[in-house]
């Protein structure tokens, strides 16, 4: 089984800034079979990133992915006040599927 | 628009069998798509249980495979979910979704909460 751990656990950030964060694999993700997702609460996950950086129909542009491997990272390039959720990777390489444990992004 | 809609007990009673259908509309279960479960305790991350395959082929997470039973019924448009011997830690939010490119999930229903207790 494939672990992804996320960085930062939460996210203190300000509306207009840039947000980074990391989604590490246990091992190597094939063919950079990595996807994000956000969540609101009470709300579906929604996709915004497979393929380690293809964005998602209907995806802003701010939103980014890039990495393989082991390493992946999502970046809001400037962050708008309905971008503030946690925010899940999800690797695809294997069978098994697995999710990491989310990063929340809050309002500083 | 592709939609998804769980439906099933919100309580289900420990040792029972959990039951949960997920309907799709605006899209033919019949496609070449896999369709699958995850799940999400309260506060808590998300979990993948299975996938299925129109055909019926099938594919659970080990940690849940010898409770897990998942089916297909092309004729109603529609999957289900059969998790047996439950216990208050499968009370989660169960929620269907549509799995593209091997294991990306692009639509999904809003979940249903799920309950265990007497």
């Amino acid at each position: 089984e494939i672990v992804l751990t996320q960085s930062p656990g939460t996210l203190s950030l300000s509306p207009g800034e840039r947000a980074t964060l990391s989604c590490r694999a246990s091992q190597s993700v094939s063919s950079s079979y990595l996807a994000w997702y956000q969540q609101k609460p009470g709300q579906a996950p929604r996709l915004l990133i497979y393929g380690a950086s293809s964005r998602a129909t209907g995806i802003p542009d701010r939103f980014s992915g890039s990495g393989s491997g082991t390493d992946f990272t999502l970046t809001i390039s400037r962050l708008e006040p309905e971008d503030f959720a946690v925010y899940y990777c999800q690797q695809y390489g294997s069978s098994l599927l697995t999710f990491g444990q989310g990063t929340r992004l809050e309002i500083k | 628009q592709v939609q998804l809609q769980e439906s099933g007990p919100g309580l289900v009673k420990p040792s029972d069998t959990l039951s949960l259908t997920c309907a799709v509309s605006g899209y033919s279960i019949s496609s070449s798509n896999w369709w699958g479960w995850i799940r999400q305790p309260p506060g808590k991350g998300l979990e993948w249980i299975g996938y299925i395959y129109y055909s019926g082929s099938i594919y659970y997470n080990p940690s849940l495979k010898s409770r897990v039973t998942m089916s297909v019924d092309t004729s109603k448009n529609q999957f289900s979910l059969k998790l047996s011997s439950v216990t208050a830690v499968d009370t989660a939010v169960y929620y269907c979704a549509r799995m593209v490119d091997r294991g990306v999930f692009d639509y999904w229903g809003q979940g249903t909460l799920v309950t265990v207790s007497s």
